[in-house]
């Protein structure tokens, strides 16, 4: 299946800072890149669509200032987490619809774990 | 509005015997029907769909699902689990019809599948 990749896997950071996500998508060309926020043992919340070049949509009660996306090219998008606070940590999973196959296949990075300390 | 019912938090199965992951979604035009199983501290990895056709699909690692419409279902089955099938499976769906939620893919609260040797 496609590729998409997340990076990094892993960051921990001091409460007050900002951290960036990158999410590319290898083989394919993605319009349409979504954000998503997972905490334990629960399901997938969906923070955002980002769309290339224009503004993210974001969902009902996700903070458009604290967390900021920017769908720069057909291949990137990146989530940045700004002031990181520790409610703020949590696994982040990046996704793009790939427009080739049949359903619009999403597929998945590997996710980011954030701990803010 | 649409929704996915994962009835199921936790299913056991021996190693060697089948297994079934249920799934019942909610829409109000055609579904597009999804499976992810995620691996620990891992993004999710498709599994397989349902667009249209044949109402059993088959996808990755054996796996395959049953669509039936009249009892708005897509359970996940494997005729012979393996240890290493052990992980976090959702369902997900795609209302193709309405725009309602922004052709968003809505995923049900997740299912640990447990395989034991």
């Amino acid at each position: 299946g496609a590729v998409v990749s997340q990076h990094p896997s892993r960051v921990i950071c001091k409460s007050g800072t900002s951290v960036k996500i990158e999410c590319r998508s290898l083989d394919f060309q993605a319009t349409t890149m979504f954000w998503y926020r997972q905490f334990p043992k629960k399901s997938l919340m969906l923070m955002a669509t980002s769309n290339e070049g224009s503004k993210a949509t974001y969902e009902q009660g996700v903070e458009k200032d604290k967390f900021l996306i920017n769908h720069a090219s057909l291949t990137l998008s990146t989530l940045t987490v700004t002031s990181a606070h520790p409610e703020d940590s949590s696994f982040y999973i990046c996704s793009a619809r790939d427009p080739r196959q049949g359903g619009n296949i999403q597929y998945f990075g590997a996710g980011t774990r954030l701990s803010v300390l | 509005a649409q929704s996915v019912a994962q009835p199921e938090d936790q299913v056991n199965v021996a190693e060697g015997n089948p297994l079934t992951v249920k799934c019942t979604y909610s829409v109000s035009g055609n579904p597009y029907l999804f499976w992810y199983v995620q691996y620990p501290n891992r993004g999710l990895q498709f599994l397989l769909k349902y667009i249209t056709g044949d109402n059993l699909v088959k996808g990755s690692y054996g796996f395959e699902a049953e669509f039936n419409k009249s009892q708005t279902s897509f359970h996940l089955k494997k005729p012979s689990a393996l240890v290493s099938d052990s992980a976090l499976y959702f369902c997900a769906v795609r209302d193709i019809l309405t725009m309602e939620y922004g052709n968003k893919l809505v995923f049900g609260a997740g299912t640990i599948l447990r395989v034991k040797s």
